[in-house]
């Protein structure tokens, strides 16, 4: 199957701070998508991004799918930014593979 | 009710218990799935039901048994489960076979085998 790796695995900020997470994957993928899960557990669904730049306020992702990579970038970082950002890509039966994560901490 | 919505959102439960957790999506989606998360751990898919079509992690252990009455109902039953289960148990839905497949996520079941 798909190998999806992100880095770094943890990431300690100080509120305002500007930071860039990695999703590596292995094979081609026609979907990827980006995850925010809070401390209560619920994921949230960021970007559907298999290609190309999206961007939602202070948040934006970019794929080049070509060299297999994504990044996800968090600008002026505010506190409620804390927890962990899956990457998860689709195979091409449609099935989805998620990434370790990126632990962020967020500190005032 | 939006979106997908499990219960119980906690459970406790000793080796020797039956119980179920249940998922329904108010979405219309086609395809729904049972995670597991376990500390420091991915996301671990278990199972999808895709356009009525069961595909299982071969790894899942059968103390853990899927059942999809209908595209927005999910339950997973569970029997003599083993204290390594405690985990939280996450429920998705999708629209398959569309330009844009979008994962939808519950907000978990935590789950504590004693």
């Amino acid at each position: 199957g798909i190998q999806v790796e992100q880095s770094p695995p943890d990431l300690i900020l100080q509120e305002g701070a500007n930071s860039t997470l990695r999703c590596n994957f292995s094979d081609s993928v026609n979907n990827l998508q980006w995850f925010h899960q809070n401390p209560w557990g619920q994921l949230i669904n960021l970007f559907y991004i298999p290609s190309g730049t999206k961007q939602n306020g202070r948040l934006s992702a970019t794929t080049v799918a070509t060299e297999r990579y994504s990044l996800l970038y968090i600008s002026s970082s505010q506190t409620t930014d804390s927890g962990v950002y899956f990457c998860a890509v689709a195979d091409s039966w449609g099935k989805f593979q998620f990434g370790a994560g990126t632990q962020v901490v967020v500190t005032p | 009710e939006t979106g997908v919505t499990q219960t119980p959102r906690h459970l406790v439960m000793g080796m020797t218990n039956k119980k179920s957790l249940k998922c329904e999506q108010h979405l219309g989606h086609n395809a729904m799935y049972w995670y597991k998360q376990s500390a420091k751990k991915p996301l671990e898919l278990m199972f999808v039901y895709s356009l009525e079509e069961r595909v299982e992690n071969n790894s899942v252990p059968s103390r853990f048994s899927p059942e999809c009455p209908n595209s927005s109902h999910l339950f997973l039953h569970l029997h003599t489960l083993q204290p390594e289960d405690s985990a939280l148990y996450l429920c998705a839905s999708s629209q398959e076979g569309t330009g844009a497949n979008v994962l939808t996520f519950g907000a978990g079941s935590r789950l504590t085998v004693l």
